[in-house]
């Protein structure tokens, strides 16, 4: 099982809509989640931290589910400006006193008039 | 604040050149990290730095790449001997996270905007 999975997509909706991504991690010891946006070309970008209570930003909601260990992101209204790829994140501790991240190949999102 | 910074943005070599890429990373940041990105493929863990801790670098490919962290601030990875394979965006990320025994959380990581690599 790769560490993090995610539907490559793409996925395509109209404005205004409302779209889902799901993720899911292998490493049930991971404690850092985040969701990262990456335009075509360009670098990484953090879109949202995720907690485990949920967290909501503006369009944005994210989930983390420990027990089936994924993570959602929910962008409601979407806006010709969300195209873009979504990277799932987690961290990865080799067990030395630090964390790495791994990332997702991530989710197209590509919202249309 | 100046965010992180690579140079050079675009690198054309020939297979068998050295290349060096340069990192510059958030002043204050301790941990630093070097990615790879091949075309349409996700990021490709290289190695990590931080402070004045033995590099973790389980994610090289191979002992063509090496890399280099002065003064706990400029990173530089070298390629040598570069062949076709190599070309991707090689993308450096620095973060707040920090040093010491315990289980940190990963702090936010803040990318440059990458050195695009071609090799031909």
């Amino acid at each position: 099982r790769k560490e993090v999975e995610q539907d490559p997509g793409p996925f395509n909706v109209p404005e205004g809509a409302t779209v889902a991504f799901n993720c899911t991690y292998s490493n049930s010891a991971s404690q850092s989640f985040f969701w990262y946006r990456q335009d075509c070309r360009k670098e990484p970008k953090l879109l949202m931290s995720v907690y485990s209570s949920g967290n909501e930003d503006g369009r944005f909601t994210a989930q983390l589910n420990r027990a089936s260990q994924y993570i959602s992101l929910l962008i409601r209204d979407s806006k010709l400006s969300d195209s873009a790829t979504y990277l799932c994140v987690v961290n990865r501790a080799p067990g030395r006193g630090y964390s790495t991240l791994t990332f997702g190949k991530g989710t197209m999102l590509l919202v249309s008039p | 604040g100046a965010g992180v910074s690579q140079s050079p943005s675009n690198k054309v070599t020939e297979k068998g050149k050295d290349v060096e890429l340069r990192c510059d990373p958030i002043s204050g940041h301790t941990a630093l990290y070097w990615y790879r990105q091949s075309l349409g493929q996700g990021l490709e863990f290289l190695i990590y730095f931080q402070g004045n801790s033995a590099p973790d670098k389980s994610g090289l490919p191979s002992d063509r790449f090496s890399a280099e962290r002065t003064g706990g601030s400029v990173s530089t990875l070298t390629i040598q001997r570069t062949q076709q394979e190599d070309s991707a965006v090689y993308l450096c990320a620095s973060s707040h996270q920090p040093s010491g025994t315990g289980y940190p959380r990963a702090d936010t990581q803040y990318f440059g905007p990458g050195t695009r690599l071609t090799v031909l």
